[in-house]
């Protein structure tokens, strides 16, 4: 079975720019999560998704940010305009929660990761 | 609020045992472990639930303590495969999105 599949795996882009990160979750997973994680802050949530509603955005760190779940099988992370302390590797999740029953989420599935590089 | 891990770092030979704690300042619910080696993605161990309830794989084991609020993660024998950061996520609320400590580096050296 294929895993959660994350494109681009590495994005070097200038100041300034948008860009833009894509994930398609496991089929069958209804919550996606999309994570960034460097050195100095570690695996911070940025934001998730139940059943293709955002549900917890509190992690987005700024305006610039944004991201969208238009179907179950697709999600984008956009930045704009990307600065360099936005260099990072995100990862996006994805597992089947139903947040009604306790105990937290259920095992999450990470994908590869995208490297982002803004000079 | 980011549940605390101890130690920051360990550095075994391979054989040898290890313990990783994971507290919190707040009730937990649950606490998930993962392990993520060096330029790869997280990748899960176990989740341990409220009353006892523990799932997951490998030879690795956990316990939980709802009490003092505080989980370990035991490597017994440690194997090179075992090398690697280890995180314990918690959640806020009983459904709630998880928050993950700051990791627990694991080296083990032949």
């Amino acid at each position: 079975d294929a895993g959660v599949i994350q494109s681009p795996r590495h994005e070097v882009t200038e100041m300034g720019q948008e860009v833009t990160l894509r994930c398609k979750p496991i089929s069958g997973h209804n919550s996606l999560f999309w994570y960034r994680q460097t050195m100095m802050r570690g695996l911070e949530l940025l934001i998730y998704f139940n059943n293709n509603v955002p549900i917890d955005d509190s992690g987005m760190p700024e305006d610039r940010f944004s991201a969208k779940m238009p179907n179950a099988s697709f999600s984008t992370l956009k930045i704009q305009p990307s600065e360099p302390r936005d260099s990072a590797v995100y990862f996006c999740a994805s597992s089947f929660w139903v947040i009604e029953l306790p105990g937290g989420p259920e095992p999450q599935h990470f994908g590869d990761g995208t490297r982002l590089s803004i000079l | 609020q980011q549940p605390v891990q101890s130690p920051q770092a360990v550095i075994l030979r391979e054989g040898e045992d290890a313990v990783i704690n994971c507290s919190s300042s707040k009730a937990l619910y649950s606490v998930h472990w993962y392990r993520q080696k060096h330029g790869e993605a997280p990748v899960f161990l176990m989740i341990l639930l409220k009353g006892g309830e523990q799932k997951g794989h490998e030879k690795i084991s956990a316990s939980f303590n709802e009490k003092k609020q505080q989980s370990s993660l035991y490597l017994t024998a440690s194997q090179l495969s075992y090398s690697g950061t280890y995180f314990c996520g918690t959640p806020e609320t009983s459904g709630s999105r998880l928050t993950f400590g700051e990791g627990t580096q694991l080296t083990v050296n032949p």
